[in-house]
């Protein structure tokens, strides 16, 4: 069975300073990995994924993550926050080649001027 | 990537009606996907709809609550029915990023926002 699990419901930072927001993945299987941004009243987005490629993944607006297996994690990570990053930001995890999607639970983020 | 149409954006209904929710798809995809998104919460499978076949249902859902149609790969409905204020949501679809099986995650559309009053 495939699950994540994201560590912290609510990260506030200033902006200017490093963002990480923590997503831990159970799974049977050869996982991919995916984080996705949900900015207030809008749709969701695609920041980055993982599908056993390159462990550091570079996605949109200076994000990135990377997949360690030993440790079944997979961060999110930003050098320098800026105030349009607040948003809610999921933690997605899926078989390759399956079509099961698993959403954690969410980690909303504050950045405070 | 597949540009998603859902309507209506959002809507207040009264308990015990129906609301049907409809995506449109740009491009044929094999497999649509319908979530909720509970205030606050995260986002949770309700069924996958394949073109020409039965729609399968998650755990917790069943399909006189939340019938589906899927009458051609660039178009889906979901229907809530009888509807209650536990109801109130948001109801997104979903398709596979490049028309795959989600290797390389997945499209959602900008959601309908339901609340039952």
């Amino acid at each position: 069975a495939q699950s994540v699990t994201q560590l912290d419901s609510h990260v506030s930072v200033s902006e200017g300073t490093p963002v990480l927001l923590r997503c831990n993945y159970s799974s049977s299987y050869s996982p991919s990995l995916f984080w996705y941004v949900q900015h207030p009243n809008k749709g969701l987005q695609l920041l980055l994924k993982y599908t056993s490629a390159a462990t550091l993944v570079k996605g949109i607006n200076g994000f990135e993550a990377e997949f360690k297996k030993s440790e079944t994690s997979f961060h999110l990570t930003k050098p320098s926050a800026h105030m349009s990053d607040a948003a809610e930001y999921f933690c997605v995890v899926s078989r390759n080649t399956g079509n099961q999607f698993y959403f954690g639970t969410g980690t909303s983020l504050t950045v405070i001027p | 990537s597949a540009v998603i149409s859902q309507k209506p954006s959002r809507d207040i209904c009264q308990r015990g009606t129906s609301l049907t929710i409809q995506c449109q798809v740009d491009s044929q995809v094999t497999m649509m996907f319908w979530y909720r998104q509970q205030p606050g919460q995260s986002l949770t499978l309700i069924a996958t709809a394949n073109q020409g076949s039965e729609a399968t249902y998650e755990s917790g859902f069943v399909i006189d609550k939340f019938p589906i149609s899927r009458p051609n790969l660039t178009f889906s409905t979901l229907t809530v029915s009888n509807m209650s204020p536990e109801d109130s949501s948001i109801y997104l679809c979903s398709v596979p990023t490049g028309g795959g099986f989600g290797d390389y995650g997945y499209t959602f559309g900008s959601g309908t926002r339901l609340t039952v009053v």
